[in-house]
């Protein structure tokens, strides 16, 4: 079993609607939980991150994180064409902090 | 947030050669990760750096490798002798907070 698996899409949804992006894992000694950006050969741009289990908002950006199901979702409101890219989920626990990362979520929004 | 720049660009070599990347924080950070990207594939970590130490390497940073801060400043990977398997996108990261990292934009790495 994968650590960290997230369906590469792609997903294709029109302006103004609102996305739902999922990932799930194994290792249980994940604490910290974070969402990046990525557009085509750049950087992972950081989104958003969450410590533990709950919920974060951040303007059209929610994240939550549910350990006990080891499942984490950010969902996009109001979905922009702006906001297409790849959604890459990532983890880490323990001491270094590494990031353990998902395939990406392909996402295009179409005007 | 950290900021990050990556030298060079891209960078293309013949299988065998040795490369070298930088990256250059803005500011003074003491904890440092690279990670790689082979296209379509997800971000791997290679190594983490911590106060002029190797704190934490995969099974992908084989003895090929080496990472340095040669000036207090700069950091670099290096990879000795080249394979067609190393051509992908490598990026630095430097820790904000202790759960956040942000990437630098980046070197794109062909060998051929």
């Amino acid at each position: 079993q994968k650590e960290v698996e997230q369906d590469p899409g792609p997903l294709s949804v029109p302006e103004g609607a609102i996305v739902s992006l999922n990932c799930t894992y194994s290792n249980s000694a994940f604490q910290y939980f974070m969402w990046y950006r990525q557009y085509s050969r750049k950087g992972p741009e950081l989104l958003m991150y969450t410590y533990s289990s709950g919920n974060k908002e951040d303007g059209r950006f929610t994240a939550q994180v549910d350990k006990s199901s080891k499942y984490i979702s950010l969902f996009i409101r109001d979905s922009q064409p702006s906001d297409s890219a790849t959604y890459l989920c990532a983890m880490s626990g323990g001491s270094n902090y590494k990031l353990t990362f998902g395939k990406g979520t392909l996402l295009t929004v179409n005007p | 947030e950290p900021e990050v720049t990556q030298t060079p660009s891209h960078q293309v070599t013949q299988m065998g050669q040795e490369v070298i990347l930088r990256c250059v924080p803005i500011s003074n950070h003491l904890y440092f990760y690279w990670y790689r990207q082979i296209l379509g594939q997800k971000v791997e970590f290679l190594v983490s750096f911590y106060n002029n130490e190797i704190s934490e390497k995969s099974e992908i940073f084989d003895d090929q490798f080496s990472v340095e801060r040669p000036d207090g400043s700069n950091f670099t990977l290096k990879i000795r002798s080249t394979k067609l398997e190393d051509s992908a996108m490598y990026f630095c990261a430097p820790r904000g907070t202790p759960e956040t990292q942000y990437f630098g934009p980046g070197t794109r790495l062909l060998v051929l």
